[in-house]
C-alpha cells in the first residue's frame, strides 16, 4: 500500500527566506512520480512541481524546487526566496500506476499549513 | 489553460436528497477525477474515471456514484445525502498519468 507523510505542524518563514517542506513516501513499485500543490485560502490547488522516479536530476520550476532523495524517499518542497503570496497550504502526491498499467492514481499527503511573515 | 469548471462554488442540501456535481473540462483529457477534501485528512479519490463511460472506485467510493457520457463531463452523484458528506469536493482531469492533474476550484456542499 502506498503512503505519503507529511508530518510538519503549520510552518512560518520570514519574507525573502527560503523553506523546506517535508514528504516521505511509501512505495514497492519502481516507477513512480510525485507532485507538489499549492492550495491557497481561495480553494483551487495548483500544480508546482513534478519528479519522476527514475529523472536524474532533481526537478526545478522556478522558485520551487525538489530535494529528492530516493533512497531515504524523500521529496522536499524547497521555495527560494519567499512572498506573501506563498502562504497557502502545500500537498505532496504520488501517482500510482494502475493494473492496467495504462492509468494512475494520485495519493495525496495531509497538507503542511506555511505562512508567510512581512 | 486547461479550465475545469465545476457546476457550484457552494451548495446547501438536505439529507436523503439526490444531489448531483458537475464537472467540466474543455483540454479533451482523458482521465477525469472526484476527490473530497477535509481537515486533517487531506484529499481522498472516490471516483475517476479514464474513458468514456468508464469509471474506477477511487479509496471511499461508498455512498456516491459517477457518470461519464461524454469525454468532457464528469458528474459526481450522492444518491441519498447525509451530514457525514459534507466536505469541499474537487474535480480534476488529466490528459495521461504521467502529466499533472489540473483541477476545479471546488464545491463546498453542506448537507443539513
Amino acid at each position: 500500500a502506498q503512503k505519503i507523510t507529511q508530518t510538519q505542524p503549520g510552518m512560518f518563514v520570514q519574507e525573502k527566506e527560503a523553506v523546506t517542506l517535508d514528504c516521505t513516501y511509501d512505495t514497492s513499485d519502481p516507477s513512480y512520480g510525485l507532485f507538489w500543490y499549492k492550495q491557497p485560502s481561495s480553494g483551487e490547488m495548483i500544480f508546482l512541481i513534478y519528479q519522476g522516479s527514475y529523472d536524474q536530476q532533481n526537478a526545478t520550476e522556478g522558485r520551487y524546487s525538489l530535494n529528492f532523495q530516493k533512497a531515504r524517499k524523500s521529496a522536499n518542497l524547497v521555495i527560494s526566496a519567499s512572498q506573501l503570496g506563498d502562504s497557502a497550504m502545500y500537498f505532496c502526491a504520488m501517482r500510482e500506476v494502475l493494473y492496467s498499467g495504462a492509468n494512475s492514481k494520485l495519493t495525496f499527503g495531509k497538507g503542511i499549513t506555511l505562512s508567510v511573515r512581512p | 489553460d486547461v479550465k475545469v469548471t465545476q457546476s457550484s462554488r457552494y451548495l446547501v442540501k438536505r439529507t436523503g436528497e439526490k444531489v448531483f456535481l458537475e464537472c467540466v473540462q474543455d483540454m479533451d483529457h482523458e482521465n477525469m477525477f472526484w476527490y473530497r477534501q477535509d481537515p486533517g485528512l487531506g484529499l481522498r479519490l472516490i471516483y475517476f474515471s479514464y474513458d468514456v463511460k468508464m469509471k474506477e472506485k477511487g479509496d471511499i467510493p461508498e455512498g456516491y456514484s459517477v457518470s461519464r457520457e461524454k469525454k468532457e463531463r464528469f458528474s459526481l452523484i450522492l444518491e441519498s445525502a447525509s451530514t457525514n458528506q459534507t466536505s469541499m469536493y474537487l474535480c480534476a482531469s488529466s490528459p495521461n498519468y504521467n502529466q499533472p492533474q489540473h483541477f476545479g476550484d471546488g464545491t463546498r456542499l453542506s448537507i443539513l
